[in-house]
């Protein structure tokens, strides 16, 4: 059964960093991207990025709102994606959801809270 | 970046109604387009990819059509399982893009 299971959420002040991951089971992971998507309360769905897989040198793509402050990096071997936060402000609060990519996102985690407050 | 609209917002049913979502996207998406059910505290459901091929075990009563600029995702015969938002995505470039979401309530 594929399973995804975001952790590393919690409360964390603003222009402070978190790292959150992505433990993937079920499936091969390195033969699939991973990717990010957040959704703030109340809101829709926002694409943050996508880690390719090292077929195609572990490549990232980032939404302009988390460019340069958001990286993401992957441990095949581990099969754990993780995404680093940095920088973060009040509007990245969120749940966020790792999510398996293929023909769209076809596997999602439950999704782990990130509350960004003073 | 590609702009997804979806529309409506909210959408107010009865149960073994057909309800139709709409998703158009403000460029070109050939047919890079996935439909997701999102339901609280739950994982969201992937449904429809490549805008009209349905996901393995989603049941036949969704369906999506369209290409291009112009999506719709259809529900017929509504469940009570059904009542929840839906949002479209779509994948065409190497930033992706949802739309706003649609929530389909019970009426």
């Amino acid at each position: 059964e594929v399973q995804l299971v975001e952790s590393g959420g919690g409360w964390v002040q603003p222009g402070r960093s978190l790292r959150l991951s992505c433990t993937a089971s079920g499936f091969t992971f390195g033969d699939y991207a991973l990717a990010w998507v957040r959704q703030a309360p109340g809101k829709g769905l926002e694409w943050v990025g996508f880690i390719r897989r090292k077929a195609y040198d572990e490549t990232t793509e980032y939404a302009a709102s988390v460019k340069g402050r958001f990286s993401m990096s992957r441990d095949d071997s581990k099969s754990i994606g993780y995404l680093q936060m940095n920088s973060l402000k009040i509007e990245d609060t969120a749940v966020y959801y790792c999510a398996r990519e293929k023909t769209g996102l076809d596997f999602w985690g439950q999704g782990t809270l990130v509350t960004v407050s003073p | 970046d590609i702009q997804m609209t979806q529309s409506p917002s909210t959408l107010s049913a009865f149960v073994g109604d057909r309800v139709t979502i709409t998703c158009r996207a403000s460029q070109s998406i050939s047919s890079w387009l996935a439909w997701y059910q999102l339901k609280p505290g739950k994982a969201p459901k992937q449904l429809i990819y490549r805008a009209s091929n349905l996901q393995s075990g989603v049941p036949s009563r969704f369906s999506g059509s369209g290409s291009g600029t112009e999506f719709t995702l259809t529900i017929n015969n509504l469940q009570p399982d059904d009542f929840a938002t839906y949002s479209c995505q779509q994948y065409s470039t190497s930033t992706w893009t949802f739309g706003q979401g649609t929530k389909v309530e019970v009426k």
